[in-house]
């Protein structure tokens, strides 16, 4: 059975620090998704990861995917307040459904 | 753009009531999804379908059932609500099963079973 472990789940970090989050899963998968939520909102896609070494930015965040250690990153760049929210990372089984992670709930203090 | 929309955002009902929840989408996605989300647990599927008529279980699906009886809409039904039921409920579709395509949400109901 497919299981997705992100951490950290809770993370606290000062506008304009780095920092990373891990999403690891454990069987073999070829797509990798890192959705964004806001609280009291539904979620938002971020990035698409479709194969090993796949790396994709969009402003301050930047995913990458790498399918022999099943594992995927997030980082993020000289964090700002915009950026709290709760990622979540999803990969599609055998099945081809969807399989979340718990979440990381973001907080971006000033 | 995609829409997908679900029938209440907030949803308040008793004990050992029938509920429906129903979902919409209108860009013709063969697939759609049935989660809850709970604090701490991410999302886990409940239900999910790949064609009209067509269903299959998801990690929880106990309690619950679903109706697709035209492509574009797919209702989830608790059949006799508890208060553990209480979640929010998120709906999800996606164009093809084996292509690499993005999945998409509405925006969730809200739901309180006292």
């Amino acid at each position: 059975e497919l299981k997705v472990e992100q951490n950290p789940l809770f993370l606290s970090m000062q506008e304009g620090k780095n920092y990373t989050i891990y999403c690891n899963y454990s069987t073999t998968s070829d797509r990798l998704y890192w959705y964004r939520q806001d609280p009291g909102k539904s979620l938002e896609s971020l990035f698409v990861l479709l194969s090993n070494g796949a790396v994709k930015q969009e402003g301050r965040l930047m995913a990458s995917l790498d399918t022999k250690a099943r594992l995927s990153t997030l980082h993020i760049t000289a964090a700002v307040h915009d950026l709290s929210a709760t990622y979540f990372c999803a990969v599609v089984s055998l099945r081809n459904d969807m399989r979340f992670g718990a979440g990381t709930r973001l907080t971006v203090k000033p | 753009d995609v829409k997908v929309t679900q029938s209440s955002r907030y949803l308040v009902k008793r004990t050992g009531e029938k509920v429906f929840l129903e979902c919409v989408q209108d860009m013709d996605h063969e697939n759609m999804f049935w989660y809850r989300q709970d604090p701490g647990l991410g999302l886990r599927l409940i239900y999910f379908s790949y064609d009209v008529k067509m269903k299959e279980k998801g990690d929880i699906p106990e309690g619950y059932s679903v109706s697709r009886e035209k492509k574009e809409r797919f209702s989830l039904i608790l059949e006799s609500a508890s208060t553990n039921q209480t979640s929010m409920y998120l709906c999800a579709s996606r164009m093809r099963l084996a292509a690499y395509n993005e999945q998409f949400f509405g925006p969730g109901t809200r739901l309180t079973v006292l």
